[in-house]
């Protein structure tokens, strides 16, 4: 059974431009999640989706913003770049709570 | 609102003693609670997780945690440690609706041969 697989694994970007990651869920899984890993502030929250609905966001600006298609498939933007938004970029897919949630490997983004 | 409280952020240990890494939960509902492990440079694995079935409960790799409603704990442990055990270690849990996770701020643990 195929794990999470997220796209592309690394990043260089600019500060002010946009970029968008990719992230395709284990086969069967509803539920799409992306987390912000940093040194400073650890792993926070940006969003979850199930069934191409976002059903929870976390306190992160606008300019991060997602959407999940049909195929569960889920991308993540995030526009404007700030030399802050350099970090793991983690996605996680759940066949529900009590199954836990299973992570990809991460995109790492640097911000230069 | 939920939380978790790792309370080492290094815990380091010889091969083939015992692991106890510690971590205290806050919720205002009966909590699902988690253990990811993270190599370095790698995503997180999930290690174990507590979903109000058994309080002890067993996971991957030798690794057990025990839920006490009483004391508000969630500790993980390992009879013996093993140099592949070096890591860094996140308690978790997660809202009542399972759509959002909140980590603590993770446990290094270093194993010395």
């Amino acid at each position: 059974k195929a794990g999470v697989t997220q796209t592309p694994r690394y990043l260089i970007k600019t500060r002010g431009q946009q970029v968008t990651l990719s992230c395709s869920p284990i086969s069967g899984h509803r539920s799409v999640s992306w987390y912000q890993q940093t040194p400073g502030q650890g792993l926070q929250f940006l969003f979850e989706y199930f069934s191409e609905t976002q059903r929870n966001k976390g306190n992160f600006p606008g300019r991060f913003s997602g959407r999940q298609f049909s195929n569960s498939r889920s991308e993540m933007n995030v526009s404007t770049l700030e030399l802050g938004d350099s970090a793991l970029y983690l996605c996680a897919s759940s066949g529900g709570t009590a199954n836990g949630y299973t992570f990809g490997s991460g995109t790492r983004l640097t911000v230069v | 609102a939920q939380s978790v409280t790792q309370l080492d952020s290094h815990v380091s240990v010889s091969e083939g003693t015992p692991v106890l890494l510690r971590c205290n939960y806050s919720s205002s509902y009966s909590p699902s609670l988690f253990w990811y492990v993270q190599h370095p440079n790698k995503g997180l694995q999930l290690l174990l997780k507590y979903t109000s079935a058994a309080t002890l409960v067993k996971g991957i790799n030798g690794f057990e945690a025990e839920f006490k409603k009483s004391e508000t704990s969630f500790h993980l442990t390992k009879p013996s440690a093993h140099m592949s055990d070096a890591a860094e270690y996140f308690c978790v849990v997660s809202d009542r609706g399972g759509t959002k996770l909140v980590f603590g701020a993770g446990t290094i643990l270093r194993v010395k041969s």
